[in-house]
């Protein structure tokens, strides 16, 4: 099976200050992406990589930035954090090229007060 | 533009009988489309897929059809269970994009 994990799980930060969001893979998966879960919205991509140092964004990227410098971690960050911010972060990793099949963390709450 | 949507933003139906989820979209150059059911507190996990080249998928008591001309597609579950109560996100992808475009999702409510 594959493994994922997000740190931190849940977060609590004040507007205007800067977050970052881990997502670690055991496996050496080349894809990886991060989402964000809002009611009504589902979920929406926010960047994704497919490699080292190899990222794009995607339909909610702005306030966002990404790093990936070694294959197993891929990094979200909030340059500075906003109350619409506030959602649900799911990180995943790509199991099938083809079909697009993802599997996914268990996702971080991060709350923007 | 969304272009998965989920009508229908929840589903109640007795345990025993059949759940119908409905998804429809947009992109004719979507290729395959995916099932994901997601539990409070964790991440989406893979349910069923399938390919544009079929009609229809079947694994153990889900099934999932497509309905390309009308780029309609769903799911069904028979017999229902009161553990398939979650939500059922909707997933489109492109082969030449990689990426997944989802549905809003439809919470399912299975009563014993």
């Amino acid at each position: 099976d594959a493994g994922i994990t997000q740190s931190p799980r849940h977060k609590v930060t004040e507007t205007g200050t800067p977050v970052t969001l881990r997502c670690h893979q055991t496996e050496n998966h080349r894809y990886m992406y991060w989402y964000r879960q809002d009611p009504g919205h589902g979920l929406r991509l926010i960047h994704y990589s497919y490699g080292v140092k190899d990222t794009d964004k995607g339909e909610v990227s702005d306030g966002y930035s990404v790093s990936r410098s070694k294959t197993e971690d891929f990094l979200l960050t909030l340059e500075s954090a906003t109350s619409s911010q506030t959602s649900v972060y799911f990180c995943a990793i790509g199991l099938a090229e083809l079909s697009g099949e993802q599997y996914f963390g268990p996702g971080t709450r991060l709350t923007v007060t | 533009d969304q272009q998965v949507k989920q009508n229908s933003p929840s589903l109640s139906v007795q345990e025993g009988r059949i759940s119908i989820l409905n998804c429809d979209y947009t992109n004719s150059m979507f290729d395959y489309f995916l099932w994901y059911k997601k539990y409070p507190a964790e991440g989406p996990t893979f349910l069923i897929s399938i390919s544009s080249i079929k009609d229809k998928n079947e694994d153990g008591r889900f099934t999932v059809f497509l309905n390309k001309s009308a780029k309609h597609l769903s799911l069904h579950i028979v017999p229902s269970q009161p553990g398939d109560s979650a939500v059922y996100f909707c997933a489109a992808s492109s082969s030449n994009t990689g990426k997944l475009i989802f549905g809003q999702g439809t919470t399912l409510q299975v009563k014993p």
